[in-house]
């Protein structure tokens, strides 16, 4: 069975950039949420998709988006980066309904940081 | 507004000891709660959980507790091991699909 990956590992941008950030979930799952996690915080969470559709949204603005694909891998997509947009990006995979999902299983992040 | 609050930054225990970790949350509308660990350079790992309709939830050496009155939950490690040297995030759950994580614990257990 293979786990979360995320790519790229490491990412430097400048300010004004924009980034894509990419998630392959576990085999089988059907959901996938991220999370952006600053240093010395908690994960926050920025949205959920569920079957290629949004399925609930952090405090976020619009300027993060994102996408699920057929295959249930997703995108994370971020423009006009801020410099505190510079942080550990997660993203998990469930297989639960798009509701209820208590086991979230996490892939190692990206981090991104912003010049 | 952070609703679930982790207040103690790290914690070091005597191998074989308890670890007691806490975790307390504002909002009453959460009615499931999870603890992850995390290692570094991994992401978080599913440790156990507990639904609001228990107050207490065992798997082997981790022991969930849940204080709804209190709203307050803590992690019981027993007995420590040097393995379970890592950083454990509380996050909660209202009905629906967002978690709310604390700031995390970062344990070490002192062989």
């Amino acid at each position: 069975e293979t786990g979360v990956t995320q790519s790229p590992t490491h990412l430097i941008k400048t300010r004004g950039q924009q980034v894509t950030l990419r998630c392959s979930s576990q085999s089988g799952h059907n959901t996938v949420s991220w999370y952006q996690q600053a240093l010395g915080q908690g994960p926050q969470f920025i949205f959920q998709y569920y079957r290629e559709e949004e399925n609930g949204r952090g405090n976020f603005p619009p300027r993060f988006s994102g996408l699920q694909f057929p295959n249930y891998s997703s995108e994370l997509n971020v423009n006009a980066l801020e410099l505190d947009d510079s942080a550990l990006y997660l993203c998990a995979s469930s297989g639960g309904s798009g509701g209820r999902a208590d086991t979230q299983y996490f892939g190692p992040g990206t981090r991104l940081t912003v010049l | 507004d952070q609703q679930v609050k982790q207040n103690s930054p790290s914690l070091s225990v005597q191998e074989g000891r308890i670890s007691i970790l806490n975790c307390d949350y504002t909002n009453s509308m959460f009615d499931y709660f999870l603890w992850y660990k995390k290692y570094p350079a991994e992401g978080p790992t599913f440790l156990i959980s507990i639904s609001s309709i228990k107050d207490k939830n065992e798997d082997g050496r981790f022991t969930v507790f849940l204080n709804k009155s209190a709203k307050h939950l803590s992690l019981h490690i027993v007995p420590s091991q040097p393995g379970d040297s890592a950083v454990y995030f509380c996050a909660a759950m209202p009905t629906g699909n967002q978690f709310y994580f604390g700031t995390g614990t970062s344990l070490t257990v002192i062989p």
